[in-house]
């Protein structure tokens, strides 16, 4: 069973701080994605990583993808309260096309 | 900037009734997709489809559900005759062919509530 497995769960820190989602699997990955996600809205795409060690940034978000491809994290510069909301990890192998989810982390950034 | 629609955004029905959800996916990708959200859990695939067939499905995925691309821009999602448990926000979602990352994007998702 291909499992992605995020962790924390759930962070609430203050503003300006600094913050690390990870994304772990004991599968390889082709490609893992990270969304973001608002309640009762659909995931929206932030980024794509497809190359072992690949680091991707977005503004204040890094992104990694494992020189293994079987993890990822995200890093959060000075988080900010509109970066509140849930952060999912989705991925896809080589065999099948169809996305494999984690669970999410909700973030909370306090004013 | 081109985006996945879905209609209705929340669709009630009765157990037992027949409902389709509608999607328009973006229009230069050919691969489609339907996921599902119970409250509070994770995404789940229910599909994907190319090239006017089912190119996986899961087991969420029976007889009670099905596809079709009925023209150039929609894709529906049919549930035949609805149980409580159908109850979750249902996402489309679309890619390009050629992308090497199969970079999927979705729709603002339809809440259905099934009574």
């Amino acid at each position: 069973t291909q499992l992605l497995e995020q962790s924390p769960q759930f962070l609430s820190i203050q503003e300006g701080e600094n913050l690390t989602v990870y994304c772990n699997s004991s599968s390889v990955f082709s490609s893992l994605q990270w969304y973001r996600q608002e309640p009762g809205e659909g995931p929206v795409l932030l980024v794509t990583v497809v190359t072992g060690g690949e680091v991707k940034k977005l503004k204040r978000l890094t992104f990694q993808f494992g020189d293994a491809r079987k993890d990822s994290s995200l890093h959060i510069t000075a988080a900010q309260p509109g970066d509140t909301g849930l952060y999912l990890c989705a991925g896809n192998t080589d065999s099948n096309y169809q996305l494999i989810w984690g669970a999410g982390t909700k973030l909370i950034i306090k004013p | 900037e081109p985006e996945v629609t879905q209609t209705p955004s929340h669709q009630v029905t009765q157990m037992g009734q027949e409902v389709i959800l509608r999607c328009v996916p973006i229009s230069n990708h050919l691969y489609f997709y339907w996921y599902r959200q119970i409250l509070g859990q994770k995404v789940e695939f229910l599909v994907s489809f190319y090239n006017n067939e089912i190119s996986e499905k899961s087991e969420i995925f029976d007889d009670q559900f099905s596809v079709e691309r009925p023209d150039g821009s929609n894709f529906t999602l049919k549930i035949r005759s609805t149980k409580l448990e159908d109850s979750a926000m249902y996402f489309c979602a679309s890619s390009e062919i050629w992308a090497v990352s199969y970079e999927q994007y979705f729709g603002p998702g339809t809440r259905l509530t099934v009574t």
